[in-house]
């Protein structure tokens, strides 16, 4: 259980483009999501948190206008990268809690989105 | 500010050895997950821990939550190429999750 899937697994794109990644919640529903940035050899750092029916709260320093964020239902989030270019190139991976288990926040993550700005 | 650092930051070891990961706060979390990713792919959960002091085990890998809740220890007992990947620590308040700074570890055959 407590699958995430992600799509596309790998996107090339031009710089001024945009691109929207999927993240989905297969065996069970996601009332918040997040997602997160990782660049080669570091850690992964949180862009921002989904929360279905509402608007996406944005850790500091990421630009809400560049990043879209939507989270129609509750196994759906998309991630909408706006006019990308070259640095936005990264790992982007998204996760999602199972229902609350006591004090446990176990995430699950999906296997990552490999965006390449050209 | 990094909430959650680990140390080392890079560890190449030979197959056999014995090692430990320590990942440190300043903040009390109400619990703690360890994750192993692999490049190009998400992290994966290896265990959660929730009370002070708790020990967990899992095979050769070993996690400890120390008593106030701030830190905590992955120690991997006769290391073998297969655990050679990225290891990170993650908690925070609520259900949002911030990473520790990574461990990148190398078992060398």
């Amino acid at each position: 259980g407590a699958v995430v899937s992600q799509h596309p697994s790998w996107v090339i794109c031009k710089s001024g483009t945009s691109v929207k990644i999927e993240c989905r919640s297969l065996d069970f529903q996601a009332t918040t999501m997040f997602w997160y940035r990782q660049f080669p050899k570091q850690s992964l750092m949180l862009m921002a948190t989904s929360n279905e029916g509402s608007k996406a709260t944005y850790e500091q320093g990421v630009e809400k206008d560049k990043f879209l964020i939507n989270h129609a239902s509750l196994t759906l989030s998309t991630l909408t990268v706006t006019s990308a270019h070259p640095e936005d190139s990264s790992f982007y991976i998204c996760s999602a809690n199972p229902p609350r288990q006591g004090v446990l926040y176990e995430q699950y993550f999906g296997p990552g989105t490999r965006l390449t700005v050209t | 500010t990094q909430l959650l650092e680990q140390s080392p930051q890079f560890l190449s070891i030979q197959e056999g050895e014995n090692l430990t990961v320590y990942c440190n706060s300043s903040s009390v979390f109400s619990s703690l997950q360890w994750y192993r990713q692999e490049p190009g792919e998400g992290p994966v959960l290896l265990v959660t821990v929730v009370t002070g002091g708790e020990v967990k085990k899992l095979k050769r890998l070993t996690f400890q939550f120390g008593d106030a809740r701030k830190d905590s220890s992955l120690h991997i007992t006769a290391a073998q190429p297969g655990d050679t990947g990225l290891y990170l620590c993650a908690g925070g308040p609520g259900n949002q999750f911030y990473f520790g700074t990574g461990t990148s570890l190398t078992v060398i055959p």
